[in-house]
């Protein structure tokens, strides 16, 4: 059974803190992305990786980077939490592919509280 | 390629079919894809067609593609209390990226 888990699924941070949210998928995919989910707002992309040690910015990269040392673990970090990052967190994964189907995998979501 | 509209809420009653609608702007989008979120949980594929496709059934599910309007449509038949959750549509043009709509919450009443 594929898989794609997140290391929590509640945190709670106070502003300023550093935050790592941690990704892992067992499917041995090229391709992992991170979104933030805000009601109304559907899914944002934060940041996306290609491979190993690439990454790419999505539509809101602001206020977060991203590591990704090895193929099944895409890590987002929050510099310095804000409150405005209080947010629902996903990690997704595919396969690289150029235009055939190329299904992406969820984890379960981070619920972050930035107090 | 990065527009995709949806309306955001749907409210049907338990036995109804429910119709979820779509557009996006891409004209080149290969797959469309739709998404179930039920509460607390991540998203989970609920099905797809290729972009060569006008129609296609799953059981319950079926999905109607019109390129030229760049519509797409997710109808539910004999909508359920269970199915109540958030559908997303989604684009794939390149590279695996995805483009998602903002989401319909579909709520059914029993």
């Amino acid at each position: 059974d594929v898989k794609v888990t997140q290391s929590s699924r509640y945190l709670v941070k106070r502003t300023g803190e550093k935050v790592f949210l941690e990704c892992v998928q067992d499917m041995d995919h090229e391709n992992m992305f991170w979104y933030r989910q805000d009601p109304g707002l559907g899914l944002r992309l934060i940041y996306f990786s290609y491979d190993v040690k690439m990454k790419e910015k999505g539509d809101i990269p602001e206020g977060y980077s991203v590591s990704r040392e090895k193929k099944e673990r895409f890590s987002l970090i929050l510099e310095s939490a804000s409150t405005n990052q209080t947010s629902m967190y996903l990690c997704a994964s595919n396969k690289a592919a150029g235009r055939t189907y190329n299904e992406q995998f969820f984890g379960p979501g981070t619920r972050l509280t930035v107090l | 390629g990065e527009d995709v509209e949806q309306s955001l809420f749907l409210s049907v009653r338990e036995g109804d079919s429910s119709v979820i609608n779509c557009t996006y702007t891409d004209s080149s989008s290969t797959y469309l894809y739709w998404y179930k979120q039920e509460p607390g949980a991540g998203l989970q594929l609920l099905t797809y067609i290729f972009s060569n496709m006008d129609m296609k059934q799953d059981q319950r599910l079926t999905v109607l593609l019109n390129k030229k309007d760049k519509h797409l449509s997710l109808r539910i038949a004999d909508t359920q209390t269970g199915d109540s959750a958030i559908y997303f549509c989604a684009e794939s043009i390149r590279l695996g990226r995805l483009y998602f709509g903002r989401g319909t919450q579909l709520t059914v009443w029993p």
